[in-house]
């Protein structure tokens, strides 16, 4: 079962950041936090993982809180290309699968 | 390199058929997945193959038969559909199973339909 929660939607202004939250509260210490977004009918797209620190890359952020149990990707000027679902998974330590939750629908407005 | 090459892209096949689906990585990574995606669903594991051995099968039917001839290549062979099967497969790799804090990368899914 996916270990995380997030809202089923959001909206965000073109060119204003875009933050997307993730609930992980049941998360084991030595278990990473990845996002995922898949674009209309195209496959999966890794974004960014981080484990307790905040990371950044090309792409995003992401922001960790100190107790681990939730996360927000922060994409920092949201263009209509950003338009997909976002998918925050915990990697499960025993099996090691990727299981995705339900994700957030993002549509950026222009 | 960090692609992952699915074909057919589309495919369409008729009950009594036998298909398969080919995936293709050549980033030297050693675990590769099948998953199942319905149309507004999020993917569902369907196998992980580690080391070219099978590790994990979700409870899959046994219509949908997976091969990992080779570290490069991942095959789900298809048989005796339904149309219920009808969905997106993705393949996907990472470098190992086992091997906490890497990611995986996505192919761009073959597109199934069952008539």
């Amino acid at each position: 079962d996916a270990k995380t929660t997030q809202p089923t939607s959001m909206d965000c202004a073109e060119g204003r950041a875009a933050n997307l939250p993730c609930n992980h509260s049941t998360i084991s210490g030595n278990e990473y936090v990845y996002w995922y977004r898949q674009i209309h009918s195209q496959g999966p797209q890794y974004i960014i993982h981080g484990l307790k620190n905040n990371e950044t890359n090309e792409m995003a952020s992401l922001i960790i809180t100190e107790d681990r149990k939730s996360s927000t990707l922060i994409l920092p000027h949201a263009t209509l290309r950003d338009t997909a679902v976002y998918y925050c998974i915990v990697r499960d330590t025993g099996t090691y699968k990727y299981i995705f939750g339900t994700g957030t629908r993002l549509k950026v407005l222009a | 390199d960090t692609e992952v090459t699915q074909t057919p892209k589309h495919l369409v096949m008729g009950m009594t058929n036998k298909k398969s689906l080919k995936c293709e990585q050549h980033m030297g990574h050693r675990a590769m997945y099948w998953y199942k995606q319905k149309a507004k669903k999020p993917p569902e594991l369907m196998f992980v193959y580690s080391y070219e051995k099978l590790s994990i099968n979700e409870s899959v039917p046994s219509r949908f038969s997976p091969e990992c001839p080779n570290s490069s290549l991942l095959n789900l062979h298809l048989h005796a559909l339904q149309p219920e099967d009808s969905a997106l497969y993705l393949c996907a790799s990472s470098p190992q199973e086992g091997l906490a804090g890497t990611e995986a990368f996505f192919g761009q899914g073959t597109r199934l339909t069952v008539v």
